[in-house]
């Protein structure tokens, strides 16, 4: 009965391959998330989707293109992958206003992907 | 300059010790002020948030906000070898993004 769940959890691959990322929540929520985790452990946003529509989109590459076919689910293709893409790419989801106010994120296990 | 600014450590301590953890972030929009904590090869999961000023106690934890200094923190008394984590403040001005510190690598030693 995982909540926030991705595929795959680990990704080797080599420069220039494209590769899609999936992302699964059980949790009814509306919103979803994409962030990187750098090897610093630094945690950055780079989409957001709610009920299916793109409200958050931040400085990220167009090698990166998110797709949401439905609520619960956030897929992240990347395209023409670089050595700099290599990170821990995290799905999150939330309900707005769960918490009065407060965005409490769900996190999934993360998706280590190392270009070769 | 980063939105919010946290000491990566390492921070090693032994059981039982007070931990202190902090931020300071520029952005004066910031209303909701969280603590997420993540264990190795696994993802962030929220510990204790605030909204606005003030200070927070559950258990062991308190966080506290600073808002006219900029400044968080987060207390953990009785530290545990099972508190080894890393800790990483989150903000947000009340939409759904977030701004993430670094994070702080914590060691408690039995």
């Amino acid at each position: 009965d995982t909540a926030v769940s991705q595929t795959p959890k680990y990704l080797v691959t080599q420069m220039g391959n494209d590769k899609s990322i999936k992302c699964e929540q059980n949790l009814g929520h509306d919103t979803m998330y994409w962030y990187k985790q750098d090897s610093k452990k630094f945690l950055k946003i780079m989409f957001s989707y709610n009920n299916k529509e793109l409200i958050i989109n931040e400085t990220v590459p167009n090698r990166f293109s998110p797709k949401s076919p439905d609520k619960a689910h956030l897929n992240l293709h990347i395209n023409s992958l670089e050595l700099g893409d290599s990170a821990v790419y995290f799905c999150a989801s939330s309900q707005e206003r769960l918490l009065a106010g407060v965005n409490e994120q769900f996190f999934g296990p993360g998706t280590r992907l190392t270009v070769l | 300059q980063k939105e919010v600014e946290q000491d990566p450590g390492p921070l090693s301590v032994p059981e039982g010790a007070i931990v202190s953890l902090n931020c300071t972030y520029s952005n004066s929009a910031f209303q909701y002020f969280m603590w997420y904590r993540q264990y190795s090869r696994k993802g962030p999961e929220l510990l204790m948030y605030t909204y606005s000023s003030g200070n927070k106690e559950d258990g062991r934890f308190t966080a506290q906000v600073d808002k006219s200094s900029k400044y968080i923190s987060l207390f953990i008394r009785d530290s545990q070898p099972s508190d080894s984590a890393t800790y990483l403040c989150a903000m947000s001005a009340g939409a759904q993004k977030l701004v993430f510190g670094q994070g702080t690598r914590l060691t408690i030693n039995p």
